[in-house]
């Protein structure tokens, strides 16, 4: 499809352990976007890439978080020995430009840690 | 900071009944404003946008007009169906730094039920 994409959907991790979270975007799209988003929250900004400069990784929580886009498409968003208040929905968005468009969203990854 | 308040739900309405959503926003410059949907077992979904003071965004309906001299961004519609039960979500464009071209500022969602 044409779509961002996203997976795994669901995660189920016990406390401390690590996991990868990937997002494929809009093919040719320069700008990703990682998103956290609470239950019953908007979503809030984690990191932003350029590319695969990340530019911008001002919202993510704790050093226990690491995105990369290594080749400027795909993208993991890595979470390190997780915790519970990690739980949440993990939203990935591209974007065609440089400057503000439109941000296209994938279905997001929903993690639950235990 | 640049933050969005949007009023809480959740919205239950008749069909064909008229809407709005109440958004009010805080930022430094002049912001875009934009409203996303997120339909049951989808993902966010732009609903429409507004770039500059007095313009107005518009969509399947739905209407917001960017008021700078009340920060806001108010969603309507003037008839609602069962079909346009999801939640929406109220956002600016944070152009404030940090490298980042526009991540987006959300509120906090506001759930709407359209009984037939």
């Amino acid at each position: 499809g044409a779509g961002v994409s996203q997976s795994p959907r669901y995660k189920v991790a016990k406390r401390g352990q690590d996991v990868a979270l990937r997002c494929d975007p809009i093919s040719g799209h320069v700008s990703l976007f990682w998103y956290q988003q609470a239950l019953g929250q908007g979503p809030e900004f984690l990191t932003y890439f350029q590319n695969e400069a990340q530019l911008d990784k001002s919202g993510l929580p704790s050093d226990r978080f690491f995105a990369e886009r290594p080749e400027g498409s795909v993208s993991t968003l890595k979470i390190q020995r997780t915790q519970q208040e990690d739980s949440a929905v993990y939203l990935c968005a591209s974007m065609r430009g440089r400057i503000e468009e439109t941000q296209y969203f994938g279905p997001g990854t929903r993690l639950l840690v235990l | 900071g640049n933050s969005v308040t949007q009023m809480e739900g959740p919205v239950t309405l008749s069909e064909e009944a008229f809407l709005t959503i109440n958004c009010t926003y805080t930022a430094t410059g002049y912001p875009s404003l934009f409203w996303y949907v997120q339909y049951p077992g989808e993902g966010l979904q732009l609903l429409l946008k507004a770039t500059k003071a007095d313009d107005k965004g518009s969509n399947k309906g739905f209407e917001a007009t960017y008021r700078k001299e009340t920060t806001s961004f108010h969603l309507e519609k003037g008839s609602v169906q069962v079909s346009d039960s999801a939640v929406y979500f109220c956002a600016l464009s944070d152009r404030g730094g940090g490298g980042s071209q526009g991540n987006l500022i959300f509120g906090k969602g506001t759930k709407l039920s359209v009984k037939p």
